[in-house]
């Protein structure tokens, strides 16, 4: 089955800075990359994803980039915020042929004030 | 904003018991997702319907979990008997299927097991 693995584990940036997160999948029929953000006690909520016929997303502050020769995609948060802190989960799925979501371990990410 | 609605958010039981946990997907939406996700790991499938059939159950322990969703609306996850390795919160996802994948989740059950 897809495995997916997301670095780093926690990620703790200066407000205004900019946070990356990175996921490789193992799989090369995947062709849906979403990205969820879960704050302490809420559920997860996609905030941006990413199909496999375009290589860059974005929207406002986040952007997704997706180089699938390597197999891996990457989040980036610019000009980060205090509300930005929350736990960040990529995942992977083959889309039309099998809807089920393959979840990374996720990152923690702390904006410091 | 429709929701994913899940009941109860809490559940404290001790092992060797029955629990049960409930789901209420997006209205209209066919494709329905249990996950189980434990502290400081991402969701993992247990089991996925789409509308009231069973299309992916391979990650869900059948000797001691079950689900349905018997008119293909709302579902139930049931863990019979309960042991200390399932704590977790179970996350119940919903979808519209069919070429549009994106999955909206519930705020989940967090079972603890005594």
């Amino acid at each position: 089955g897809e495995n997916v693995e997301q670095h780093p584990s926690t990620l703790s940036v200066q407000e205004g800075d900019s946070a990356v997160i990175k996921c490789t999948y193992s799989d090369s029929a995947s062709n849906y990359f979403p990205w969820y953000k879960q704050e302490l006690g809420k559920r997860p909520q996609l905030i941006i994803d990413i199909r496999s016929n375009v290589g860059e997303k974005k929207d406002q502050r986040i952007a997704v980039t997706l180089n699938k020769t390597a197999k891996h995609f990457s989040l980036h948060i610019t000009e980060t915020q205090p509300e930005d802190s929350a736990v960040y989960f990529c995942a992977a799925s083959k889309g039309a042929s099998d809807y089920k979501l393959s979840f990374g371990a996720g990152t923690t990410v702390t904006v410091r004030a | 904003e429709a929701e994913v609605a899940q009941s109860p958010r809490y559940k404290i039981t001790e092992k060797s018991q029955a629990v049960a946990f409930w789901c209420d997907p997006i209205s209209g939406h066919a494709t329905l997702y249990w996950y189980r996700q434990i502290l400081g790991q991402g969701p993992e499938l247990l089991v996925q319907f789409q509308d009231e059939s069973v299309v992916d159950d391979s990650q869900l322990p059948k000797d001691r979990f079950s689900a349905e969703r018997l008119k293909g609306v709302d579902s139930t996850l049931k863990i019979q008997p309960a042991e200390l390795g399932d704590s977790a919160m179970y996350l119940c996802a919903s979808s519209l299927g069919v070429a549009k994948n994106i999955q909206y989740f519930g705020a989940g059950t967090r079972l603890s097991v005594l």
